[in-house]
């Protein structure tokens, strides 16, 4: 059975750029939400989707944007990239309104 | 607005005792509160749940309480071992299918 799915493990892009980071979720969920964790910090919430909407977002600006297709997969796509958003980004999946969170080992994201 | 507060940021401990994790949150009502445990570079894993009306639950060697008029949760690992090692997380929940809102974790060192 396997668990949350992100790719890339890494990535490196310069300021302004765009860039797509992939989630697959456990298998039997199909709650997706995605958050960001700066170093020595705790995962911020950017937003979650469900049945391929977004149903809830956090305190984040529009450059950060989503999308969930049928198979519950999801993208998560930030434009005009800045230093700050420099970041280990986790996916994390749920069944429905269900508690417990099955998280990926996230995406390493760094901004040059 | 919402705030989730975990105590000194770093806790060093020797083998063998009981490591006590504190969790304050304000502006919240929450029917239940998770802890997670999250190594370096990995996402987090879900560890216990407490509802609102549990005070306390256990699981091997963890315990944790939850009083809602302190509003606060005590994490305890007792008889710990340096494979204990890790960044523990609270996440307080008004109720279901509401986002996961993380606080900023205490980091934790068992030395042998």
């Amino acid at each position: 059975d396997a668990g949350v799915t992100q790719s890339p493990t890494h990535l490196i892009k310069t300021r302004g750029q765009q860039v797509t980071l992939r989630c697959s979720p456990k298998s039997g969920h199909d709650t997706v939400s995605w958050y960001q964790q700066a170093l020595g910090q705790g995962p911020q919430f950017i937003f979650q989707y469900y049945e391929e909407e977004e149903r809830q977002r956090g305190n984040f600006p529009d450059r950060f944007s989503g999308h969930q297709f049928p198979n519950y997969s999801s993208e998560l796509n930030v434009n005009a990239l800045l230093l700050g958003d420099s970041a280990l980004y986790l996916c994390a999946s749920s069944l429905g309104t269900g508690i417990g969170y099955t998280f990926g080992s996230g995406t390493r994201l760094t901004v040059v | 607005s919402q705030k989730i507060e975990q105590n000194s940021e770093a806790l060093n401990i020797q083998e063998g005792k009981t490591a006590t994790l504190t969790c304050n949150y304000t502006n919240y009502s929450p029917a239940y509160l998770q802890w997670y445990r999250q190594d370096p570079g990995r996402g987090p894993v879900f560890l216990l749940l407490i509802r609102e009306n549990e005070k306390e639950k256990r699981k091997e060697r963890l315990k944790v309480t939850f009083d809602t008029t302190l509003k606060q949760s005590l994490f305890h690992i007792t008889a710990s071992q340096p494979a204990d090692s890790a960044t523990y997380l609270c996440a307080p929940r008004n109720q279901a299918g509401t986002a996961l809102i993380f606080g900023k974790g205490t980091t934790l060192s068992v030395s042998s």
